[in-house]
């Protein structure tokens, strides 16, 4: 098993452009998740996914957009990239209640 | 919602000394506590993981104590090794409406002196 995937590792994005971080899985979990992570911050939840065409918001939500149309697959969507979403970027799975998260390498991502 | 807040938020120890990292939690419906590893540049992984039903957990060098009357959960290292340096992340969790809400502490950034 692979786990979790995340693509790219890195990007940098001028202000204003777009771009999609890919996520997918190949445990069959149900849950996925997407974390950013700020130094000093922990892990803040921006948009999460309890199975194949449902998602629903975090704490963070803003200038994102997520889709679910596979249980393998969880991508993050960023519009109009601002200065202020600079982080790392996490994708997690779970394969159910009281189970741990599984973290994929991450995406670090700059906007300039 | 839940808050969860960790202690401290750096800890130095000698190689050999044990290292212990506390958390509390406000929402007395949290009944999933684990532990989390971030070494620099890599991704958060688990190490150990405690249930509501359980007051402790130990797996080797690493213990897991809970006491939900006070709510709190804390992290013991013994024989600290210096490839113990990370940052260590404490989460509560709890079931909400089909969903599995995880709250995440700061983080502690471990370093052990050899």
């Amino acid at each position: 098993n692979a786990g979790v995937t995340q693509t790219p590792k890195f990007r940098i994005l001028k202000i204003g452009q777009s771009m999609t971080l890919q996520c997918t899985q190949d445990m069959n979990h149900n849950y996925m998740y997407w974390y950013r992570q700020d130094p000093g911050m922990g892990l803040k939840l921006i948009y999460y996914s309890v199975g194949a065409g449902i998602t629903d918001k975090g704490e963070v939500p803003n200038g994102y957009n997520v889709s679910r149309s596979t249980t393998e697959d969880f991508p993050l969507r960023l519009e109009l990239a601002a200065p202020s979403q600079t982080s790392v970027y996490f994708c997690a799975s779970r394969g159910g209640y009281n189970s741990p998260l599984h973290f994929g390498n991450g995406t670090r991502l700059t906007v300039t | 919602g839940e808050n969860v807040e960790q202690h401290p938020s750096t800890l130095s120890v000698q190689e050999g000394d044990s290292a212990v990292i506390k958390c509390t939690y406000s929402d007395s419906a949290s009944n999933y506590f684990p532990w989390y590893k971030q070494e620099l540049g890599k991704r958060p992984q688990l190490i150990i993981d405690i249930r509501s039903n359980v007051g402790e957990k130990k797996d080797q060098r690493i213990a897991v104590t809970l006491n939900k009357t006070a709510k709190h959960f804390s992290l013991h290292i013994t024989e600290t090794q210096p490839e113990d340096s990370a940052v260590y992340f404490c989460a509560a969790s709890k079931n909400s409406g089909g969903y599995q809400k995880v709250t995440f502490g700061i983080g502690t950034k471990l370093q052990v002196i050899p």
